[in-house]
């Protein structure tokens, strides 16, 4: 079974720039989750989609983060515009529903500067 | 104030010993997650337990609900096991994972 696939691995940008991550989830996996690690803290979640709604996005800045998943397959997280403190690494994550384990992708590691 | 407490943060141990990981929630959940995150980001779900206990291979995962407290073991430690280990409290109104800060283990040969 394919895992959950990001890309890209690394991204630097500068400040004020604009910069879109993406994701593929596990074939069937009804449920996507983006979440955003700071370095050396725990994971925060930032959105959540149910197929192609949105089930959580109350801790996602929405003045500069977007993100949407068309189809309830792949979905993209774009930031516009990028501020130092968006420095971390954002996780995709995807699962099968309730009662299921999550599977996480590599995450993409973003610098700004 | 993180909900989910994890004990110790920082852990070093020499190889084959007996490593306790500790973590404490304040809500009503639905699940408890551990997981290992190894150097370069990626994330391995471990367990996923709402009661008892679970045990794949050299690793342990308990919890007691009443006391709203888990912990995970790892028997016969190995350089291999060296990562942060996270817990994550899954809330009964949903399925988001409010995760802890993260125990740092070494494990020396």
């Amino acid at each position: 079974e394919a895992g959950v696939a990001q890309s890209p691995r690394y991204k630097i940008i500068e400040k004020r720039q604009s910069v879109a991550f993406w994701c593929n989830p596990i074939s069937g996996h009804a449920t996507l989750y983006w979440y955003q690690q700071i370095l050396g803290q725990g994971p925060k979640l930032l959105i959540q989609f149910q197929n192609n709604g949105v089930v959580d996005d109350s801790q996602l800045p929405k003045d500069r983060f977007s993100a949407e998943r068309l189809k309830g397959v792949d979905s993209t997280l774009k930031i516009q515009p990028a501020k130092l403190e968006d420095s971390a690494v954002y996780l995709c994550a995807s699962r099968e529903g309730v009662g299921y384990g999550y599977t996480f992708g590599s995450g993409t590691r973003l610098t700004v500067v | 104030k993180n909900e989910v407490e994890q004990s110790p943060q920082n852990l070093t141990a020499q190889e084959g010993e007996f490593i306790t990981i500790n973590c404490s929630y304040s809500v009503g959940i639905s699940a408890l997650h551990w997981l290992q995150q190894h150097p370069g980001g990626g994330i391995v779900s471990l367990f996923m337990l709402s009661s008892g206990k679970k045990k794949h291979g050299r690793l342990i995962a308990t919890i007691n609900i009443q006391e709203k407290h888990s912990s995970l073991h790892i028997t016969a430690s190995h350089p291999r096991d060296s990562a942060v280990y996270i817990c994550a409290e899954e809330e009964t109104s949903g399925s988001r994972l409010t995760f802890g800060e993260g125990t740092q283990l070494t494990v020396n040969p």
